[in-house]
């Protein structure tokens, strides 16, 4: 699975958009991202997932730039209850090997 | 909603118990996932199931043993309780075509005294 880079900590007004990055210059073809977050003593939760394309569901969006190497997790409007720490994750869609494969991630903190 | 449940968010054993941890999933898929999380060492892979009574081992086996006797099932089992196994214990679930979308259960932080 191709190395992804993010900022250790982030800071982001309750309201505003958070806007999380994430370097994987060296993403393959068939290559998805993944973006999971875990808030403080609970379980990784998933929130999105995508290949070229942006993608967008209830919680967040993601944009994958044109050449693939990085994307950006956007919460549009921003709650306390979204401080936690976020997890992009690059990987192939399905078979072989299935763990997922957490790095650092951002720790984003909603400033009231 | 994928619900993924654990028998127990926080469990005290003594060194050389026999413990068991359940996972239980409401969504029929067919993969199940052990991990452990400690800090500093991010997320690690204990064991993983992909259909009843079939197991592989994940990157840290050693000590640590599973039952997938039901689909919706996956029981990790600590032969003898270590305090190096003191962790957060973390059951995950995906669909057998869709592995890197896993729905995690709220974690049993695991103490061994």
């Amino acid at each position: 699975d191709a190395k992804t880079t993010q900022p250790t900590s982030m800071d982001c007004a309750e309201g505003r958009a958070a806007n999380l990055p994430c370097n994987h210059s060296t993403i393959s073809g068939n290559e998805y991202v993944y973006w999971y977050r875990q808030i403080h003593s609970q379980g990784p939760q998933y929130i999105i997932h995508g290949l070229k394309n942006n993608e967008t569901n209830e919680m967040a969006s993601l944009i994958i730039t044109e050449d693939r190497k990085s994307s950006t997790l956007i919460l549009p409007h921003a709650t306390l209850r979204d401080t936690a720490v976020y997890y992009c994750i690059v990987r192939g869609y399905s078979g072989g090997y299935q763990k997922v494969t957490f790095g650092i991630g951002t720790k984003l903190q909603v400033i009231p | 909603d994928v619900k993924v449940t654990q028998s127990s968010r926080y469990l005290v054993k003594r060194t050389g118990e026999k413990v068991f941890l359940e996972c239980v999933q409401d969504m029929d898929h067919e993969n199940m996932f052990w991990y452990r999380q400690d800090p500093g060492l991010g997320l690690r892979l204990i064991y993983f199931s992909y259909d009843v009574k079939m197991k592989e081992k994940g990157d840290i086996p050693e000590g640590y043993s599973v039952s997938r006797e039901k689909k919706e099932r996956f029981s990790l089992i600590l032969e003898s309780a270590s305090t190096n196994q003191t962790s957060m214990y973390l059951c995950a679930s995906s669909m057998v075509d869709r592995g890197g979308e896993q729905y995690f259960g709220p974690g049993t932080r695991l103490t061994v005294t």
